[in-house]
């Protein structure tokens, strides 16, 4: 079946510091890759988004690059802010239909003025 | 912004009680969604539902849960006899659908305690 793997945390960062995200995926076919954010006390929310291989999404100053070679989808941003700080999840559906979503354990990120 | 409106925000009940979790998926949505998040653990499938009925559910929706579109405008989730496991964040998504668009759109969940 399909699962996701994400780096660990909780993940501390001064401000303004460079962020990676690791995350790696199984799945059968072409699936589609999201990362969501959750910040404190509120639900789920995209973030970001890839359809096929070699797309990258990007919002907010975040990317992640959709690598099929290497089944990955990492999340980064050049340079963090406090209001950054939140839980991260890396999460996939098969590309075809309406299917559900596979996440990740997700990542708590913090971030230190 | 259209968005997906949860209600409780917070439900607290006795083991074995039933309860039920309300959403409103975004108006023009067609595919509604629960998923469940044990605290501290990730979030998980519970079941997806077009058409008025359950396209796909997982393990964890067992014979204890059943969904319901009951108007045309909410998306319930009963639970008929809480367990304390049952204890979780529980969110409701809903996407309009198509292949390769199924970007899902999540409410900001109902924390269920049993006690």
């Amino acid at each position: 079946g399909n699962s996701v793997t994400q780096m660990e945390g909780p993940v501390t960062l001064s401000e303004e510091a460079f962020l990676t995200i690791n995350c790696t995926y199984t799945a059968t076919g072409y699936p589609s890759l999201f990362w969501y954010v959750q910040y404190p006390g509120e639900g789920l929310q995209l973030l970001l988004k890839a359809t096929k291989a070699d797309d990258k999404g990007s919002n907010k100053g975040f990317e992640a690059t959709y690598r099929k070679e290497t089944t990955s989808f990492h999340l980064e941003k050049g340079s963090v802010q406090v209001s950054d700080s939140a839980v991260y999840f890396c999460a996939l559906s098969a590309n075809f239909g309406n299917e559900k979503l596979t996440f990740g354990t997700g990542t708590r990120l913090t971030i230190i003025p | 912004e259209p968005e997906v409106t949860q209600t409780p925000s917070h439900q607290v009940t006795q083991m074995g009680q039933e309860v039920i979790l309300r959403c409103v998926p975004i108006s023009n949505h067609l595919y509604f969604y629960w998923y469940r998040q044990i605290l501290g653990q990730k979030v998980e499938f519970l079941v997806s539902f077009y058409n008025n009925e359950i396209s796909e559910k997982s393990e964890i929706f067992d014979d204890q849960f059943s969904v319901e579109r009951p108007d045309g405008s909410n998306f319930t989730l009963k639970i008929r006899s809480t367990k304390l496991e049952d204890s979780a964040m529980y969110f409701c998504a809903s996407s309009t659908g198509g292949a390769g668009k199924n970007i899902q759109y999540f409410g900001a969940g109902t924390r269920l305690s049993v006690l």
